[in-house]
């Protein structure tokens, strides 16, 4: 089964950082998806973690452990328009399908 | 190049009313991903089709909803009869296989339906 936890809410300074963390607990693990979603718009891809460590992207890194079910997203420099949901999904190895977590709604302040 | 593409965009319909959802695929993936995003259930997996065959369809609701994937560049998302609580957004997505397991999700703009 598929158990994907992220906090609901966050709130930021335009400049500042932000982590959101995500647990999961899916059988057959085999990676870990980061999306980032508009208000009224379609997710779209953020990074990818299948090993333990950290995937640095720009202003964007994700973090997985393995061991600990256990991931995040960071933020850099925010900017306003970085003010979106931003999803965790798991990947399951035996037929590759992604399970969303709820979505974390991060709003970046001026 | 033409990402993934939905119709309608906004569908207004009365329950019991049959709806029909399209996608367009982008060309060459070979995967094809119907979800389901509401407030209080997040983003579900409906269904998915590899090479135009389902594979999965155990995140379906009930025997109201039914998908086709007929040829590599179309598929619909039915219900009928559609019911009040069938109302929210609608995400077709594709991916390629090419890519390997890590194969990234291109979700199309969406369909929101609200069943009266």
């Amino acid at each position: 089964g598929q158990n994907i936890d992220q906090p609901t809410e966050m709130t930021a300074t335009e400049g500042a950082i932000v982590q959101i963390n995500c647990t999961y607990q899916t059988s057959g693990f085999n990676g870990l998806f980061w999306y980032q979603q508009h208000a009224g718009e379609a997710p779209t891809f953020l990074s990818y973690n299948v090993l333990d460590g950290l995937e640095e992207k720009g202003r964007f890194s994700s973090f997985l452990s393995r061991s600990k079910g256990y991931s995040y997203l960071l933020l850099k420099e925010l900017q306003m328009k970085d003010s979106a949901s931003y999803l965790c999904a798991a990947q399951r190895i035996d037929d590759y399908k992604l399970s969303f977590g709820a979505g974390t709604t991060v709003t970046v302040r001026a | 190049d033409a990402g993934v593409i939905q119709s309608p965009r906004h569908e207004v319909t009365e329950m019991g009313q049959e709806v029909t959802l399209r996608c367009k695929p982008i060309s060459g993936h070979d995967y094809l991903f119907w979800y389901r995003q509401t407030m209080m259930r997040g983003l579900e997996l409906l269904i998915y089709f590899n090479n135009n065959v389902p594979i999965d369809d155990s995140g379906m609701p009930e025997d109201r909803f039914s998908a086709k994937m007929p040829n590599a560049s179309f598929s619909t998302l039915k219900i009928q009869p559609s019911e009040p609580r069938d109302s929210a957004v609608y995400f077709c997505a594709s991916s390629l296989t090419g890519t390997g397991p890590t194969g990234e999700l291109f979700f199309g703009e969406g369909s929101r339906l609200t069943v009266l």
